[in-house]
């Protein structure tokens, strides 16, 4: 296995334009979170899901934003009329769920919105 | 609510001299700790947690951290700087180990020849 895999790793798109990103877990683990990151800040947490079940959205999930787990194994975020203010570093992560080991984070998925 | 604060935005230190790395948090049950880093372009890694064992806590590439409830701090430190610790170290803390993390701001680190 080599890690947690997202597609595309940049994306640059126009104002008004939907975006849709992949994230593959760690083919074991059943959770998977996604955060995002603005330049020079840390992480927030969005969401996540167990198995298939997306057990917490963040305030930060608005409305145009959506995010599926559908057969529990990789995930989609999907973005919606995007604004300027939605560019930022997106990461998956995923853990076994037992918390005796770690998540695991990819590599993320940069998005500008211009 | 659980929130961390990370002092320093930037911290510059000599190959072979001490890093040190502070973070405070706030948290209204017993925390989970975490300390990650993040090379330029990559997802983040995580070099070690605290999950209310021992509060001297090892990590990855000879970092460790102290919890010190009474402080509520949890620094990060490393005896000898290498060259490859550069990079940018978040701390981040969680109500449980579930990975629900709650990150500060960051300390971006550089390390001088």
């Amino acid at each position: 296995d080599t890690g947690v895999s997202q597609d595309p790793r940049h994306k640059i798109t126009k104002r008004g334009q939907n975006v849709t990103f992949r994230c593959d877990p760690i083919s074991e683990h059943n959770r998977l979170y996604w955060y995002r990151q603005t330049l020079g800040q840390g992480p927030e947490f969005l969401t996540y899901f167990q198995n298939e079940a997306q057990l917490e959205k963040s305030r930060l999930l608005s409305d145009r934003f959506s995010a599926e787990r559908p057969k529990g194994s990789f995930s989609t975020l999907e973005i919606q009329r995007t604004e300027q203010g939605d560019s930022a570093m997106y990461l998956c992560a995923s853990s076994d769920g037992t918390g005796n080991t770690e998540a695991f984070f990819g590599q993320g998925t940069r998005l500008t919105v211009v | 609510a659980q929130s961390v604060t990370q002092l320093g935005s930037h911290v510059s230190v000599s190959e072979g001299a001490l890093v040190l790395l502070r973070c405070n948090y706030s948290s209204s049950v017993p925390p989970y700790l975490f300390w990650y880093v993040q090379y330029p372009n990559q997802g983040l890694q995580l070099l070690l947690k605290y999950t209310s064992a021992a509060t001297l806590v090892k990590g990855i590439n000879g970092f460790e951290a102290e919890f010190k409830k009474s402080e509520t701090s949890f620094h990060l430190t490393k005896p000898s700087a290498h060259m490859s610790d550069a990079a940018e170290y978040f701390c981040a803390v969680s109500r449980s180990n579930d990975y629900k993390l709650s990150f500060g701001a960051g300390t971006t680190v550089t390390v001088r020849a």
